[in-house]
């Protein structure tokens, strides 16, 4: 079946330091990618998605590129701040009876240190 | 646009006890779904509504599970005779129609004692 493998965290930062938190997919067809943010006491939130191949879906100064021949959505920014920390996930979509299943990586928690 | 809301936000129980979680989608989407989150995991896929009709059930859902949207509003989900197992993050989430984006609600976290 379908799966979303992340780099495990958890991922510890200074503040404006660059970012890359790594992910893989395995999927029959073209799914869409997504990364999800989760704060602390909150709901998931979409960060970012890509429909494509080479499309680059971007937010909020995070940027991801769905690469078809490595089957990667890595997620990069170039400065992150302290208010970036949380726990982020990559994802895809499924479709089932005519609705986007999505399927998650296990999450990988960013902590940033001002 | 209120976002999606779910109820509680936090449930302890013993084992063996029924629960049931309330989720109020965004108003205009028709579709609704709801995923599990254990610890330190992302979320599984549980089951997917499309109005009233429930289109698709993970098999992660045993028969202690049962999920409806009455009037294709708001859901609840029901666990049976729960288990220590079953502790974890209920989340709910829907969209719209044609749209591709899922809004998550905030969840409901479920401690069996």
């Amino acid at each position: 079946g379908n799966s979303v493998t992340q780099m495990e965290g958890p991922v510890t930062l200074s503040e404006e330091a660059f970012l890359t938190i790594n992910c893989t997919y395995t999927a029959t067809g073209y799914p869409s990618l997504f990364w999800y943010v989760q704060y602390p006491g909150e709901g998931l939130q979409l960060l970012l998605k890509a429909t494509k191949a080479d499309d680059k879906g971007s937010n909020k100064g995070f940027e991801a590129t769905y690469r078809k021949e490595t089957t990667s959505f890595h997620l990069e920014k170039g400065s992150v701040q302290v208010s970036d920390s949380a726990v982020y996930f990559c994802a895809l979509s499924e479709i089932a009876q005519g609705a986007q299943k999505l399927v998650f990586g296990q999450g990988t928690r960013l902590t940033i240190n001002p | 646009d209120t976002g999606v809301s779910q109820d509680p936000r936090h449930k302890i129980t013993k084992r063996g006890q029924n629960v049931t979680f309330r989720c109020d989608p965004i108003s205009e989407h028709n579709r609704l779904y709801w995923y599990r989150q254990t610890l330190g995991q992302g979320p599984e896929f549980l089951t997917y509504f499309q109005n009233e009709a429930q289109l698709e059930k993970s098999r992660l859902l045993s028969d202690r599970f049962s999920a409806e949207r009455p009037k294709g509003s708001f859901s609840t989900l029901e666990i049976q005779r729960t288990e220590q197992g079953d502790s974890a993050m209920y989340l709910c989430a829907s969209s719209f129609r044609l749209a591709n984006e899922q809004f998550f609600g905030p969840g409901t976290r479920l401690t069996v004692l």
